[in-house]
């Protein structure tokens, strides 16, 4: 069985301050793909990013990123300094190396960055 | 704005009743797929069609069907509807092929249903 974990339900912290949002996968598959969205609170999904299993290479975006780590089954991301408009609920998603597309998601960690 | 066009964006309606839902993918995007948002469940999928033919299926329930026309856009039919069928409903779309489907998913702004 494929799974998602997200066990961060909730984080707070003050703007500029980094913070690290913790997914653990679960997956029988050689190849997969790992996602990271978010959802600001006017409700649509925002993709940030996609990752293959055969590439454990770190990301950065700008104030963004990613540490995948197949040895922990882990696809964490960082936000350094963070800002109000970081507010938002990010979900972790999982797709496995099947012809079927479909996305599993974690239940998703909801970050309020306070001015 | 991530090109993936979803009609309405509210919707109420009572129990028993039903509603259609209606999505047009991006541009050259063959796959779309339907998810169920909710409190309780999270963020569920629903179905999945490719280039006109079902794909994959999710958690739907049978009072729910889809179908994707020529024309690539896709609606979701909701039948006898019930109150936890409240929830909100993303469409996504995605390059896809009939091997793959590793490409990232572009969601719409989703349609919320509320069933009173």
């Amino acid at each position: 069985a494929q799974k998602v974990t997200q066990a961060q339900t909730e984080i707070s912290v003050v703007e500029k301050e980094d913070v690290t949002l913790d997914c653990v996968y679960e997956t029988r598959d050689t190849t997969y793909y790992l996602f990271w969205y978010k959802q600001p609170p006017s409700g649509e999904l925002v993709f940030l990013i996609r990752r293959n299993s055969f590439d454990e290479q770190n990301e950065i975006s700008g104030r963004y990123s990613w540490n995948f780590q197949k040895s922990t089954s882990s696809f964490n991301f960082t936000i350094t300094a963070s800002q109000v408009v970081d507010s938002a609920v990010y979900f972790c998603a999982l797709k496995g190396g099947g012809s079927q597309g479909n996305l599993i998601f974690g239940k998703g960690t909801k970050l309020s960055v306070k001015p | 704005d991530s090109g993936v066009t979803q009609t309405p964006k509210h919707l109420i309606t009572a129990t028993g009743q039903r509603v259609t839902l209606r999505c047009s993918p991006r541009s050259g995007d063959l796959s779309v797929y339907w998810y169920q948002q909710s409190l309780d469940q999270g963020l569920q999928f629903l179905i999945q069609y490719y280039n006109g033919e079902e794909r994959a299926k999710g958690n739907i329930l049978e009072r729910f069907s889809a179908q994707q026309f020529p024309d690539l856009h896709s609606e979701l039919n909701l039948s006898s509807l019930e109150l936890g069928d409240s929830a909100l409903y993303f469409c996504a779309s995605s390059v896809g092929s009939r091997l793959a489907g590793s490409y990232e998913q572009y969601f719409g702004p989703g349609t919320r249903l509320t069933v009173t």
